[in-house]
C-alpha cells in the first residue's frame, strides 16, 4: 500500500518558468516531509523539508507547500534550469520515511 | 559526496544464492535505513535501526534479515536470492531517525541471473 503517492511520472517546463511537482500522502500520522531529487546512477540527495506545523519552507529557489487538511505537499522551483532536470521524490513520515514513486522532471533549455 | 559508504557498488549472483550488503553510516549518525528500488520505481522502505535497535519494518521479505552492528554499520542478507530480487539497494543514514533528512549512499545494484 502507497501511502506517499505521486501521480506524475514527468513533466516538462521551459527554463526560466515555474516547476510544480505535487505529492499526496494517506497517513495521518505522517508529521514530516522532505523532497529528494536524484540523478541516474547515483543516491537521491535531500533538498528541501517542511514540518507538520508549517505550511510553507523557502530555501532559495525551492519552496516546499504543505496542505494537510487535502494531505497534500508541492515543491515549487522558480525559476527552473537544466541543471534541475532529474528525478524528484517526496517522502513523508514520522519515525521514519516512505517515499513516492518519482517524478521525472525535464527542464527544456 | 553524503558521507555514506556502501560495497560493493555492483553484485552479479545466481537465483538460490545468498549475499550480504553493507553500508557505512555518517560519522555521527545514528539511525539506519534501507530502501529497495526496482526498475525505476519509487524507494520502498525495507527496514530502520536506530543504534543497534530495529525501530521500524516495511516491506521486506521474510528471505531478506539486516543487523547494525555496535560501531553502527549495517548488513542487508538477501537469501535464496530470486530474478525479481534484481534491484538497486539504497542504505541511509539520519543522526537521530526522527523528524530529520536522511543522507544517502550510491546504492548497490544487485542483479540475480
Amino acid at each position: 500500500d502507497q501511502q506517499v503517492k505521486q501521480n506524475s511520472p514527468s513533466l516538462s517546463v521551459q527554463e526560466g518558468r515555474i516547476s510544480i511537482l505535487n505529492c499526496d500522502y494517506t497517513n495521518s500520522m505522517f508529521d514530516y516531509f522532505l523532497w529528494y531529487k536524484k540523478y541516474p546512477a547515483e543516491g537521491p540527495t535531500f533538498l528541501i523539508s517542511i514540518s507538520s506545523i508549517k505550511d510553507k519552507n523557502e530555501d532559495g529557489r525551492f519552496t516546499v507547500f504543505l496542505n494537510k487538511s487535502a494531505k497534500h505537499l508541492s515543491l515549487h522551483i522558480v525559476p527552473s534550469q537544466p541543471g534541475d532536470s532529474a528525478v524528484y521524490f517526496c517522502a513523508g513520515g514520522a519515525n521514519n520515511l516512505f517515499f513516492g514513486t518519482g517524478t521525472r522532471l525535464t527542464v527544456i533549455p | 559526496d553524503s558521507g555514506v559508504t556502501q560495497t560493493p557498488k555492483h553484485l552479479i549472483t545466481a537465483t538460490g544464492q545468498r549475499v550480504t550488503l553493507r553500508c557505512s553510516p555518517r560519522s555521527g549518525d545514528l539511525s539506519v535505513y534501507w530502501y529497495q528500488q526496482s526498475l525505476d520505481q519509487g524507494l520502498q522502505f525495507l527496514i530502520q535501526y536506530y543504534n543497534g535497535e530495529e525501530r521500524a519494518k516495511g516491506n521486506i521479505l521474510e528471505r531478506f534479515s539486516a543487523q547494525q552492528f555496535p560501531d553502527l554499520h549495517s548488513e542487508l542478507n538477501l537469501s535464496s536470492l530470486e530474478l525479481g530480487d534484481s534491484a538497486l539497494y539504497f542504505c541511509a543514514s539520519s543522526e537521530t531517525g526522527v523528524r530529520t533528512e536522511a543522507f544517502f549512499g550510491q546504492g548497490t545494484r544487485l542483479t540475480v541471473v
